[in-house]
């Protein structure tokens, strides 16, 4: 079955880096797009980046452009998020979401992680 | 940026009853809007994509409709385990931008 595991996460300050990781099993992981997406405490849900399958194509939002960097590993089945300049605003409970395809299910998220916690904090 | 917009941030219902949640695109975006449900503690699920096209495994209890800027999706029999917030989101442009989301509560 998909199994998504975020790992990475942490307390950090408040213009300083974290890369969050998420380890990819039970499908063909260099075949699909994901996403990143983050929930901040009592808010909802706010998506965060979108790589293609094959990282040839990026997409990220406002709110992040420049200062996150969405990659991944195909032969390691794993997806990163480097986060630089953190602000107070981005902690957040950040979730790895597998891609669904453009032709069935229109790009939206189907398989989504348990998710880490990231606080920026002084 | 497409804006998503979901007029009620709350509901509350009975088991048995059935509940319709809107959501409203700011812009055409087609049929490219997923419902999701999300309970404490859990990973969000996506229960419809495409606007009405139903997830493996999602109960038949629950549908969506619509086009273009205007959705909704029912949940009919509401049961006790229903109880959950419930976001719509649009993929037809990046970002691919959530509405506040609707907590449904079971009474």
């Amino acid at each position: 079955q998909v199994q998504l595991v975020e790992s990475g996460g942490g307390v950090v300050q408040p213009g300083r880096s974290l890369r969050l990781s998420c380890a990819a099993s039970g499908f063909s992981f260099a075949t699909y797009g994901m996403h990143w997406v983050r929930q901040a405490p009592g808010q909802g849900l706010d998506w965060v980046a979108l790589t293609w399958y094959d990282g040839s194509h990026k997409y990220y939002a406002d709110s992040v452009k420049g200062r996150f960097t969405i990659s991944r590993d195909n032969s390691k089945n794993t997806l990163y998020l480097q986060m630089n300049s953190l602000r107070a605003e981005d902690t957040a409970v950040y979730y790895c979401v597998r891609d669904s395809g453009y032709d069935y299910g229109g790009n939206s998220g189907d398989h989504w992680g348990q998710g880490t916690l990231v606080t920026v904090s002084s | 940026d497409i804006q998503m917009t979901q007029f009620s941030s709350s509901l509350s219902a009975s088991v048995g009853d059935r509940v319709t949640i809107s959501c409203r695109a700011s812009q055409n975006i087609s049929i490219y809007l997923n419902w999701y449900q999300h309970k404490p503690g859990q990973a969000p699920r996506l229960l419809i994509c495409k606007a009405s096209r139903l997830q493996g495994g999602v109960p038949p209890r629950f549908s969506g409709s619509g086009s273009e800027t205007g959705f909704s999706l029912t949940i009919s029999n509401l049961q006790p385990e229903d109880s959950a917030t419930y976001y719509c989101q649009q993929s037809y442009s990046t970002p691919y931008t959530f509405g506040q989301g609707t907590h449904l509560e079971i009474k």
